[in-house]
């Protein structure tokens, strides 16, 4: 398996615009998470589904960030409009029925 | 929000030495994982822990479950260059209905040994 995979790497943006990071899981895992990291805030939670259903989105920081699941293979966390706070590197992560969270590497997002 | 507070900060340490860190809660977890991020990758799975009082290793890492559930430590023996990273523990709850509850980390330990 090629493990979690996320696109692109990295983004650069101006502020405004949409962006869209994407994510596709290790296959039969039912879990999946999007985490923000930054140094002063370490590894945050943001959203997380099982089952592709989202479970809890306490953490989205505010109504111009959404995530969706449409399938078990795919999910996206787009923030509309950007704004320089928001860099920072975006993990994705998926678990199989328990325990541990596989990573993606990350994109790293820089708002200009 | 559930929070984890992750001790120490940052270790400085000579190479050979061992090192200890944890983390601790308030709230009860039914799992803790201990994760170890390099520069530009995520963050990869060193340990698992699944039940209290449980102790596992992983070569010269090992970590124990706290008898609380409110607490876990990673101890690293003889460190060598290749141990620079930061390390994280994670906590996972169970929901209502017995589904897995969210995964909250601690802000780091952030590992320098020194050859």
């Amino acid at each position: 398996d090629a493990g979690v995979i996320q696109s692109p790497r990295h983004e650069v943006t101006e502020m405004g615009q949409e962006v869209t990071l994407r994510c596709k899981p290790i296959s039969g895992h039912n879990s999946l998470f999007w985490y923000r990291q930054t140094m002063m805030r370490g590894l945050e939670l943001l959203i997380y589904f099982n089952n592709n259903v989202p479970i809890d989105d306490s953490g989205m920081p505010e109504d111009r960030f959404s995530a969706k699941m449409p399938n078990a293979s795919f999910s996206t966390l787009k923030i509309q409009p950007s704004e320089p706070r928001d860099s920072a590197v975006y993990f994705c992560a998926s678990v199989p029925g328990q325990g541990q969270a596989f990573f993606g590497q990350g994109t790293r997002l820089t708002v200009v | 929000g559930q929070q984890l507070n992750q001790s120490p900060q940052s270790m400085f340490i000579q190479e050979g030495e061992d090192v200890s860190m944890n983390c601790t809660s308030s709230s009860i977890f039914n799992t803790w994982l201990w994760y170890k991020q390099d520069p530009g990758e995520g963050p990869v799975l060193l340990i698992a822990l699944y039940k209290a009082g449980e102790l596992t290793s992983n070569g010269r890492l090992t970590a124990q479950f706290g008898i609380t559930r409110k607490d876990s430590f990673l101890n690293i023996s003889a460190s060598i260059p290749s141990d620079v990273g930061i390390y994280f523990c994670a906590g996972r709850k169970m929901n209502y209905g017995g589904s897995q509850g969210n995964l909250i980390f601690g802000k780091g330990t952030k590992l320098s040994v020194k050859p």
